[in-house]
This record gives C-alpha cells, sequence and structure tokens, in this order.
C-alpha cells in the first residue's frame, strides 16, 4: 500500500511568489495535517482538515491556506512568500480525527525562498 | 499549549552502545509518538504509544502518562540508527495537532 505521498519534493521560489504543495493521505485516511519544519527545529501545526473542512489551526499568518478534496488529497498554499518560509514542509494523514489517532507522514516538500 | 521536552539534544555512541532518549510533557496526552527522521526529512514511525510499554527488535519504548515522560531504548545500536529521534504529544481535548519536541540528535560512529 503506498504510504502518505507529497509533491513536489523540492521546490525554489521567488520572494512574493505564490506556492502550491499537495498531498495524497493513506488509502482510508480522511483527516490530513500540515505542518512546517524549519532547520534545527520540530515540526510546527499548520493546518488539519477532516471530511474537507478545516479543523484546527496553528499559529501562521492567513498567507498560509489550505484546502481537502473529496478524495481526501490535499493542498497547502503560501501567498506572497518571504524568506522565512523556507522549510520542510510536511502532510501528515490519519485515519480520523478521534481521539489518539496515529499519524503518517510523507517525505515532505523543500521549499526554498530566495 | 503543551510543552515537550526531550533530553538530550544531542548523543554519540560507538556502534553497539545501549542508550535512552526522554520526552517530558506537561499536560495529559491522547498520543504520544516517537519518530526517526531520516536524512532525507521523512518522519519514520518507531511508536504509537500513549501509555504502556512496546518493544520492536532492538528498540523498546515505555510510557507513564501519569508522570508525563515517555522514554525510547536503543540497544546495540547500528550505524543506520544515526539521525534525529522525536517525540510528538497529542494533548488530551485537542485532537487535532501533535506537538513536537526539539529533537535528539543520535550520532552513532563504527
Amino acid at each position: 500500500d503506498a504510504g502518505v505521498t507529497q509533491s513536489p519534493t523540492h521546490l525554489i521560489k521567488t520572494r512574493g511568489q505564490h506556492v502550491t504543495l499537495r498531498c495524497s493521505p493513506i488509502s482510508g485516511h480522511k483527516s490530513v495535517s500540515w505542518y512546517q519544519q524549519v532547520l534545527g527545529q520540530g515540526p510546527q501545526f499548520i493546518f488539519q482538515y477532516y471530511e474537507k473542512e478545516e479543523r484546527g489551526r496553528g499559529n501562521f499568518p492567513d498567507r498560509f491556506s489550505a484546502r481537502q478534496f473529496p478524495n481526501y488529497s490535499s493542498e497547502l498554499n503560501v501567498n506572497a512568500l518571504l524568506l522565512g518560509d523556507s522549510a520542510l514542509y510536511l502532510c501528515a494523514s490519519s485515519l480520523s480525527r478521534s481521539f489518539g489517532t496515529e499519524a503518517f507522514f510523507g517525505q515532505g516538500t523543500r521549499l526554498t525562498v530566495v | 499549549g503543551i510543552q515537550v521536552e526531550q533530553s538530550p539534544p544531542d548523543l554519540i555512541l560507538q556502534e553497539g552502545a545501549n542508550s535512552t532518549l526522554r520526552c517530558n510533557f506537561s499536560d495529559s496526552v491522547n498520543n504520544l509518538q516517537w519518530f526517526h527522521q531520516n536524512p532525507w526529512g521523512q518522519l519514520i514511525n518507531l511508536f504509537y504509544i500513549p501509555s504502556g510499554t512496546k518493544q520492536n527488535g532492538r528498540l523498546s519504548a515505555t510510557t507513564v502518562a501519569t508522570e508525563r515522560y515517555s522514554l525510547l531504548y536503543i540497544s546495540s545500536s547500528q550505524t543506520t540508527d544515526s539521525g534525529v529521534y522525536f517525540c510528538a504529544v497529542e494533548k488530551g481535548g485537542s485532537n487535532y495537532k501533535l506537538t513536537f519536541g526539539k529533537g535528539t540528535l543520535l550520532t552513532v560512529n563504527p
């Protein structure tokens, strides 16, 4: 069975541009979450989507947005990119949003903003 | 929010040695997971262990939820064990996000 897949794996963008990152969860998983990991730190929660609705949001500016599609895949969009947005973006899928559901992560998208 | 502290921040071992990594958390949790981040950035699930003890080969983990800590044991370490180990928790009542510690960087020398 395929795990969580993310695309692209690497991306270079210029300040002020917009970027879209994509994630396909494990088959049967309905919850997708996004995390940002900057160098030397643990991942930080950005969003959770479940059944195509935003269920949770971390402390990130409105430049960050996401959506989930009927097939449970998801997109993370970042507008007006800043140098500080350079990071590894990780997508996690889980079976549901119930208490204590195990999360599985994709390989990440490494975004560099120049 | 919930605080997650991992120790030690760095650990250097010779191949064959044993080690213990610790994760302390500041509130009750529904979920606790240990991950190994490989050099390419992917988080590999090691254990899903909100309480109790589990073993998988040379690795084992124990979570004492009432005392708010978890331990990851690595026995007979190998060079392939090198990397960053993260503990992540889901706070009780906020069933939508994992909060990660800063990780332990493990280096196993041949």
